[in-house]
C-alpha cells in the first residue's frame, strides 16, 4: 500500500515568510508525528497527534511553529516568519495507533531552505 | 532524562566483513528500542525493534541487534557487510506510555568494496 507522503519535497523561502508543509499519513494510521532533522544532527521531535486527543506540542521550538491535523488524517506544519535556523529536513511519520511499541513509518521529508 | 548515544559518527568496514554500529541508551522504566536506516535523500526506513522477549532481534536486510540490559546497549550488527548497506543509521528509544521517540545523532556506515 501507499506509504507516508509529504509535500513539497523541497521548499526555498525568504527569511520572514511563512511556509506550510503537508503530510499524508498511511491510511488507517491514527498516530502522526513531526520531526526536524538538521544537517549533521539526529531527529528532533516536534509534535504528536493521536486520534482526537489534544496533540503533544512539547517539542515545538517556538511559537512560530504550529501544526494541525484535519479529520484525523492529513497534517500541516506551519512555520511563521521563517528564520535561517529553521532550515532543515522536516520528516513526518505515522503509526497504527500510537502505542509505544508500534513502528513509526516515515515519509521522504520536506527539505526547507530559508535564505 | 531519556537519551540515546551513538558514539561513532562514522564506521568504515570492508565488504564481506562483519559490521557493528553502537547504541547505548538511558531511560527510566522498560525501553522499547528501534533501529532505522536512512539512504541519501530518502526518509527513514524501519530495520528492527526490541520490545520484549529474546534479546537477539533479527530484522530487515540481514541485520540483527542485541539488547543488553546490564550495559544499556542495543548494538546493530550484520555478519557480512554489503556496499549497498552504506547509509546513515539511527537508534531510537521510547518508554512505556510516553509518545516521544528519542533518536541518536546517527552513524554513517561506509562499506568499501
Amino acid at each position: 500500500g501507499a506509504g507516508v507522503s509529504q509535500s513539497p519535497s523541497n521548499k526555498v523561502t525568504e527569511k520572514g515568510k511563512d511556509v506550510e508543509l503537508r503530510c499524508d499519513p498511511i491510511s488507517g494510521h491514527t498516530a502522526l508525528y513531526w520531526y526536524r532533522q538538521s544537517l549533521g544532527q539526529g531527529l528532533e521531535f516536534l509534535i504528536y497527534f493521536q486520534g482526537n486527543s489534544a496533540p503533544d506540542k512539547s517539542g515545538l521550538p517556538s511559537d512560530r511553529f504550529s501544526a494541525e491535523r484535519t479529520g484525523g488524517s492529513v497534517s500541516t506544519l506551519t512555520i511563521q516568519r521563517t528564520q535561517q535556523e529553521d532550515s532543515a529536513v522536516y520528516l513526518c511519520a505515522s503509526s497504527l495507533d500510537g502505542r509505544t511499541q508500534e513502528t513509526q513509518y516515515f515519509g521522504p521529508g520536506t527539505r526547507l531552505l530559508v535564505l | 532524562a531519556q537519551s540515546v548515544a551513538q558514539p561513532e559518527d562514522q564506521v568504515n568496514v570492508a565488504e564481506g566483513n562483519p559490521l557493528t554500529v553502537k547504541c547505548t541508551y538511558s531511560v527510566s522504566g522498560n525501553p522499547y528500542l528501534f533501529w532505522y536506516v536512512q539512504y541519501p535523500n530518502r526518509g527513514l526506513q524501519f530495520l528492527l525493534k526490541y520490545i520484549t522477549g529474546d534479546n537477539l532481534v533479527k530484522g530487515s536486510y540481514g541485520f540483527e541487534a542485541e539488547f543488553n540490559k546490564s550495559q544499556t546497549s542495543f548494538h546493530l550488527k550484520k555478519p557480512s557487510a554489503l556496499v549497498s548497506d552504506s547509509a546513515l543509521y539511527f537508534c531510537a528509544v521510547r518508554r512505556g506510555n510516553f509518545n516521544k521517540f528519542y533518536f541518536g545523532s546517527g552513524t554513517k556506515l561506509n562499506v568499501k568494496p
